[in-house]
């Protein structure tokens, strides 16, 4: 079967640092992705992960450990505008349909 | 280059009613996928469309149904609806199948059943 889990909810101050994780469960593995979504707009992709480490894109870092079916996504001096919902992504084989967690809400408070 | 468009975007329908949603793609993909996003399920893939043909077919009835033209442009019909078919449904393009991770999101269609 496929499940990804991801906490709900996550509350942060402005500047801070936030890392939110997500783990899965997939028959095969070929990816995983990570999402942000505001409220009322479409998922923007944020980053990629198919081998194991830390991958950087400016304030935003995505590690990757296939052995233990985990991943966290890392905000850094976090702003106002990053309050939103954070989707994790798996694609369990090439070109097959993604699954996605529940997704991570997350508020950033000043 | 013009993002993927949706339309419509905001939908009311009763139960038992039909309704066709249309899902425009980037300029040049030809890869089309549709999703449910419900509160409580959250993301679900419906199925993805290639060069006119089903790639993949997430779990839904059969009330769900697609099609892609020869443009790439992709519709998606919901038969017989029900008031659990109330979701957000969102259109992702990509430039091939092969790439499909490289996804581009539209804004979706608010489609309220009462």
């Amino acid at each position: 079967g496929q499940n990804i889990d991801q906490p709900t909810e996550m509350t942060a101050t402005e500047g801070a640092i936030v890392q939110i994780n997500c783990t899965y469960q997939t028959s095969g593995f070929n990816g995983l992705f990570w999402y942000q979504q505001h409220a009322g707009e479409a998922p923007t992709f944020l980053s990629y992960n198919v081998l194991d480490g830390l991958e950087e894109k400016g304030r935003f870092s995505s590690f990757l450990s296939r052995s233990k079916g985990y991943s966290y996504l890392l905000l850094k001096e976090l702003q106002m505008k990053d309050s939103a919902s954070y989707l994790c992504a798996v694609s369990p084989r090439n070109g097959q349909n993604f699954v996605f967690g529940p997704g991570t809400r997350l508020s950033v408070l000043p | 280059k013009a993002g993927v468009t949706q339309t419509p975007r905001y939908l009311i329908k009763t139960r038992g009613q039909q309704v066709t949603l249309s899902c425009s793609p980037i300029s040049g993909h030809r890869s089309v996928s549709w999703y449910q996003q419900t509160p409580g399920q959250g993301l679900q893939f419906l199925f993805e469309y290639f060069s006119e043909t089903q790639r993949n077919k997430g779990n839904f009835p059969g009330r769900f149904s697609g099609r892609q033209f020869s443009n790439s442009r992709s519709e998606m019909n919901v038969s017989t609806l029900e008031l659990g078919d109330s979701a957000l449904y969102l259109c992702a393009s990509s430039l091939s199948a092969a790439r499909s991770y490289e996804q581009y999101f539209g804004p979706g269609t608010r489609l309220t059943v009462t």
